[in-house]
């Protein structure tokens, strides 16, 4: 149990109205990642944080924000979503330098109608 | 770019039969690490197993054992005698270092179907 949670866990919305999804850990992990699961793409990287205030941008960062003004807790914003952004979201940690190696939330299933 | 192809988009056998799922990868960098999730019926992903670029020495545990060859740019996971609760998507991954951190690169998963 890599101490992570996520919520809403699950969340029906309309398009164009802003939604915002919380990762929170317990344990001070340092790295922080969103992605997004969706029929044959695997899990493709949305926004990572290195530390509090230090985010950077992944590979289907288009519609979606982050924040993270705390250690525990990493925000992804869909500032108005998109029927396309229905999906289920993941949220990682990377426990350390020593490890490449990320650890999944429970994750978040997402319907925009 | 760096690529994970997981060409095996489902496979279905019997219970007790092995399995080999398929991991191919593109990468320009000469340190990297790949990576086996699992992701069964109930949603969660687990980690597996990782494995860098440096060590290709086979490895076991169990039932699973995994199979990395630099020379084919390809890391394969094999389930002997498969189980019923072996049932579920997995995942090759493959890191891509950045300047702060690191990203992990998915395949498309490979659907694994048990029967008994």
């Amino acid at each position: 149990d890599a101490g992570i949670t996520q919520s809403p866990r699950h969340k029906v919305t309309e398009t164009g109205t802003p939604v915002t999804l919380r990762c929170h850990q317990t344990e001070n992990h340092r790295y922080m990642y969103w992605y997004r699961q969706d029929p044959g793409h695997g899990l493709r990287l949305i926004h990572y944080s290195y530390g509090v205030k230090d985010t950077d941008k992944g590979e289907v960062s288009d519609g979606y924000s982050v924040s993270r003004s705390k250690t525990e807790d990493f925000l992804l914003t869909l500032e108005s979503a998109t029927s396309s952004q229905t999906s289920v979201y993941f949220c990682a940690i990377r426990p350390g330098l020593a490890t490449e190696t990320q650890y999944f939330g429970p994750g978040t299933r997402l319907l925009v109608l | 770019a760096q690529k994970v192809t997981q060409a095996q988009t489902e496979i279905s056998v019997v219970e007790k039969e092995d399995v080999t799922l398929d991991c191919v990868y593109e990468t320009r960098d000469t340190t990297y690490y790949l990576f086996w999730y699992k992701q069964p019926p109930s949603g969660e992903l687990v980690f597996l197993i990782r494995r860098n670029s440096f060590d290709e020495q086979n490895e076991i545990s169990g039932r699973y054992s995994w199979n990395f060859q630099k020379s084919t740019s390809s890391f394969n996971f094999t389930i002997t005698a498969s189980q019923v609760v072996d049932s579920a998507v997995y995942f090759c991954a493959l890191s891509e270092s950045q300047e702060y951190g690191n990203k992990l690169v998915f395949g498309a998963g490979t659907i694994l179907r048990v029967k008994s």
